[in-house]
């Protein structure tokens, strides 16, 4: 079955933690995201990546850290610089068309991670 | 001017009855748009993915793209409990990043 996978379904961080959520794909996608997602906010990208070991920020980035090592993974780490976590993390993948500096084409979601600051 | 707008609801209507859910958007170079369902609790799943201008029809969903008046609509036809969601619509131009709706909040009337 291919998909893309979040883990875990739910967190609970202290303040002045820094936890990671994980994000793996097995849809072969070159493109992975991360987004954010607060009531009557809407999705706000975080970070993308459009291929591995290049990554960049997006509307709000700030509190927040990404690697891309590999195809099949893109971690956000949140880091306690990060004034507001608690929220519902969402990450997505998509194949980028060539020509693009960032992806134009259909993204698929993950299940979300919900985090929660104690 | 936000450069998606969509209702946020919610929108309540009786089983059986006919959806109309709709966004308006203010950048003309918008050309790719999507619909997009999401359960609570749950990741957002494609619907509809439609270019420039027209209509898009896969069962009981019909996506509607009139790029002159830059208003796009999705129609759920004999609706179900099961489709009671919230629903966002995201767009983008070429060589540009996805914009979201906020997504309309749906409640299907048993």
């Amino acid at each position: 079955d291919g998909g893309i996978t979040q883990s875990p379904k739910y967190l609970f961080r202290k303040e002045g933690q820094n936890v990671t959520l994980s994000c793996e794909q097995n849809l072969n996608h070159d493109a992975m995201y991360w987004y954010r997602q607060d009531p009557g906010q809407g999705l706000r990208l975080i970070y993308y990546s459009q291929i591995v070991n290049d990554f960049q920020k997006g509307d709000i980035a700030e509190g927040y850290s990404v690697s891309r090592e590999k195809k099949e993974s893109f971690p956000l780490t949140v880091t306690s610089a990060q004034k507001n976590p608690t929220a519902f993390y969402l990450c997505a993948s998509s194949i980028p068309r060539r020509s693009s500096r960032m992806s134009t084409d259909t993204q698929y979601f993950g299940p979300g991670t919900r985090l929660t600051v104690l | 001017q936000k450069e998606v707008e969509q209702d946020p609801g919610p929108l309540s209507v009786p089983e059986g009855a006919i959806v109309s859910l709709n966004c308006t958007y203010s950048n003309s170079a918008f050309q790719y748009f999507m619909w997009y369902r999401q359960y609570s609790r749950k990741g957002p799943e494609l619907l509809m993915y439609t270019y420039s201008s027209g209509n898009k029809e896969d069962g009981r969903f019909t996506a509607q793209v009139d790029k002159s008046s830059k208003y796009i609509s999705l129609f759920i036809r004999d609706s179900q409990p099961s489709d009671s969601a919230t629903y966002l619509c995201a767009m983008s131009a070429r060589d540009d990043k996805i914009i979201f709706g906020k997504g309309t909040r749906l409640h299907i009337l048993p």
